[in-house]
């Protein structure tokens, strides 16, 4: 079976100073991880992925995730955060033989405050 | 291009009735997935279709059902509904059915907020 540990409910953060969202994993094979985001009352928005190949993924607005395989990790980073980065965000993961099936963290709360 | 789109946006029912949710993927994506996201609390997987079958299902009861049309379209069918049914449903579409490759993504519509009372 695959899991997600977000273990931060929410994150507070200074506007402009670098942000950090953890994520471990579980999962049997190769792991495939991604980061969405939602806004109050929208869908999840896609940020990045780690398929294969660099351990430092980059994504949109910014955002970036390292992969380190033998902490089974997987932490969303910014360097330099906006207020308009506010939002709920979700790592998950997808083994390699799950067809579509997404298994989602609980979902860490991040608060950029001016 | 237009994105997933999902109807209705929000619907009440009452315990015991039966409600039908409805998708529209990405124009040229051939997998819908549907979840469902209770408050407070990450998404979670309930059926994939490809190609109009069943390719993956979640740990839900019988009482949910999809199905996917000829035009890729997708319904999410819950019968005999119950107060913890509660809960945001969200429909993603990808282009194919990832398999071994990892590197479809998936990408969400808006939800349907379904509130039974």
């Amino acid at each position: 079976a695959q899991s997600v540990a977000q273990p931060e409910d929410q994150v507070n953060v200074a506007e402009g100073n670098p942000l950090t969202v953890k994520c471990t994993y579980s999962v049997s094979g190769n792991p495939y991880l991604f980061w969405y985001v939602q806004y109050p009352n929208r869908g999840l928005q896609f940020l990045l992925k780690y398929i294969t190949g660099d351990n430092l993924v980059k994504g949109s607005y910014g955002f970036e995730a390292e992969f380190n395989k033998s902490q089974t990790s997987f932490h969303l980073k910014k360097p330099s955060a906006l207020v308009s980065d506010s939002a709920l965000y979700f790592c998950a993961v997808r083994a390699y033989n799950a067809g579509n099936m997404l298994t989602f963290g609980g979902g860490t709360r991040l608060m950029v405050k001016p | 291009d237009a994105g997933v789109t999902q109807s209705p946006t929000h619907l009440i029912k009452t315990r015991g009735q039966h409600v039908t949710l409805r998708c529209s993927p990405i124009s040229g994506h051939k997998s819908v997935s549907w979840y469902q996201q209770v408050l407070g609390q990450g998404p979670q997987f309930i059926f994939q279709y490809y190609e109009k079958e069943e390719r993956g299902r979640g740990n839900f009861p019988d009482r949910f059902s999809a199905r996917q049309f000829p035009n890729y379209s997708s319904e999410l069918n819950v019968n005999a509904l119950l107060l913890g049914d509660s809960a945001l449903y969200l429909c993603a579409s990808s282009f194919g059915l990832a398999g071994g490759s990892g590197t479809d993504t998936q990408y969400f519509g808006p939800g349907t907020r379904l509130t039974v009372l």
